[in-house]
C-alpha cells in the first residue's frame, strides 16, 4: 500500500515567518497524528485526529501552532509565527484504530 | 510522570556479537510497549510490540513489569542492523499510535 505522504521535505524560513506542512495519510486510515522531533530527541506527539475531529491536542502550542484535517483525509499543520526552537522534523503518521501506525518521511524545518 | 528512558545514545558492536538495547519506562497503568527502527534515509517503522511476543529480524524484547523494562535483544548482530532504535509506549491498546518515545539509541554494527 502507498505510504504516508508529506510535503515539503525541507523548509528553511526566518523567525517570525509562517509555514505550513501537508500530510496525506494512507487510504482508509481514520486516525492521523502529527509529531515533532527535535534533533537528538524522540518524536513528541503534537496532535491526534480521528477522522476530522481532534482527539488530543494537549501538547500543541496553540498560541502559534494550528492543525486541521478537513474532510477527514489530508491534514495541514501551520506555525505562525515561527521561533528558532521550532526547528525540528515534523512527522505525520496514520493508523486504523489498534493496527500498526505508519509514519511519513517527515518535513525538516529550519528556522533561522 | 509518563516517561521512556533509553540510557545509551550510541551502542557500537562488532558483527556477530550479541546486542542489547536498553529501555526503561515509567507509567501508571498497563502500557503497551514498542520498538521502532529508523534505517538510514528511511522512515520510522515498527519493529515489534510486546503484545505480539514475536521475533522480528532476529530481535526479541521481553516486558519486565517488575523492573519496568523492555530491552531489545539480538544474539548475533548483522551490519544491516545498524540504525536508530526508539522504544515507545502507548497507554491504550485501542490507540497505539499515541506514543511516548524515548530519546533513541544509535546501533552501529562494525564489520
Amino acid at each position: 500500500e502507498a505510504g504516508v505522504a508529506q510535503s515539503p521535505r525541507y523548509k528553511i524560513i526566518e523567525k517570525r515567518q509562517s509555514v505550513a506542512f501537508w500530510c496525506n495519510p494512507i487510504s482508509g486510515h481514520a486516525t492521523l497524528y502529527w509529531y515533532q522531533q527535535i534533533l537528538g530527541q524522540g518524536p513528541k506527539l503534537l496532535i491526534q485526529f480521528q477522522n476530522n475531529g481532534v482527539v488530543d491536542d494537549s501538547q500543541l502550542p496553540k498560541d502559534r501552532f494550528s492543525a486541521e484535517r478537513l474532510k477527514g483525509v489530508d491534514s495541514t499543520l501551520k506555525i505562525q509565527p515561527a521561533k528558532l526552537e521550532d526547528s525540528a522534523v515534523y512527522l505525520c503518521a496514520s493508523s486504523r484504530t489498534d493496527i500498526t501506525t505508519f509514519f511519513g518521511q517527515g518535513t525538516r524545518l529550519t528556522v533561522v | 510522570a509518563q516517561r521512556v528512558t533509553q540510557p545509551e545514545k550510541l551502542l557500537s558492536v562488532f558483527k556477530g556479537a550479541p546486542v542489547e538495547l536498553k529501555c526503561n519506562y515509567s507509567y501508571s497503568g498497563s502500557p503497551e510497549l514498542f520498538w521502532y527502527v529508523q534505517y538510514s534515509r528511511q522512515r520510522l517503522q515498527l519493529l515489534l510490540r510486546h503484545i505480539s511476543r514475536e521475533s522480528i529480524k532476529g530481535f526479541t524484547a521481553d516486558l519486565n513489569k517488575g523492573e519496568t523494562s523492555f530491552h531489545l535483544k539480538k544474539p548475533f548482530a548483522q551490519e544491516e542492523d545498524s540504525a536508530m532504535y526508539y522504544c515507545a509506549l502507548s497507554g491504550s491498546s485501542s490507540n497505539t499510535g499515541k506514543l511516548i518515545f524515548g530519546q533513541g539509541t544509535t546501533l552501529q554494527v562494525k564489520p
